[in-house]
């Protein structure tokens, strides 16, 4: 079984500042991660994934994570916030094989204030 | 190309109705999935298609919802005598391997 921990439900920058979104993750197998952001209205859009290898991944739109197993974490991160970044973000977690379903956390909503 | 449709964008029913919600996924997707997202429950997974093998169900609610895949492509939920706990955006995906493209989503609403 797999659970997903977002702390923060609601997250407040300012243009220009880091973004740093936190995830934990539970899994009784080796977990595949992945972060997704929904944009008002819309639906889900992958911003990156983690399954094997490098435990840094790049996303889209400069965001980025890092996959640490020893403290089960998978936190987004972007080095400077755009007005655009606004939105709300989930952390999700499949069980480590193709084809997995997701478990998501309850999600963040980003603010970015000018 | 084109990404994952869902058909009706918006959907306004009685209690006691039948809805059924579509989905079209994306070409050569041998995997489908159905989540709901929902104010109090988040996101939650309902069922899973994946090529010819028996669907996943275990994350449907009860027995009044269902799901099918005809011809290994569109998918089709149906949800019989919806209540108001129902009302969610219902949303698809489709995949290839490990990753999930989501369909923009059915809203439904139950009075």
């Amino acid at each position: 079984a797999q659970s997903v921990t977002q702390l923060g439900s609601h997250v407040s920058v300012s243009e220009g500042a880091l973004v740093l979104l936190r995830c934990n993750y539970s899994s009784s197998v080796p977990p595949y991660l992945f972060w997704y952001v929904q944009y008002p209205n819309q639906g889900l859009q992958l911003l990156l994934k983690y399954t094997t290898g490098a435990t840094l991944v790049k996303g889209i739109n400069g965001f980025e994570a890092e996959f640490k197993k020893s403290e089960t974490s998978f936190h987004l991160t972007k080095p400077s916030a755009h007005m655009s970044d606004a939105a709300e973000y989930f952390c999700a977690v499949s069980g480590g094989t193709s084809y997995g379903k997701l478990t998501f956390g309850q999600g963040t909503i980003l603010t970015v204030h000018p | 190309g084109a990404g994952v449709s869902q058909s009706p964008s918006n959907k306004v029913t009685e209690k006691g109705k039948d809805v059924e919600l579509r989905c079209d996924p994306i070409s050569g997707h041998t995997a489908l999935y159905w989540y709901r997202q929902s104010l109090g429950q988040g996101l939650e997974f309902l069922i899973y298609f994946q090529g010819n093998s028996a669907p996943d169900k275990s994350g449907l609610p009860s027995d009044r919802f269902s799901a099918e895949r005809t011809g290994g492509s569109v998918s089709t939920l149906t949800i019989q005598r919806t209540q108001q706990e129902d009302s969610a955006v219902y949303l698809c995906a489709s995949g290839v391997t490990d990753t999930q493209y989501f369909g923009p989503g059915t809203r439904l609403t139950v009075l």
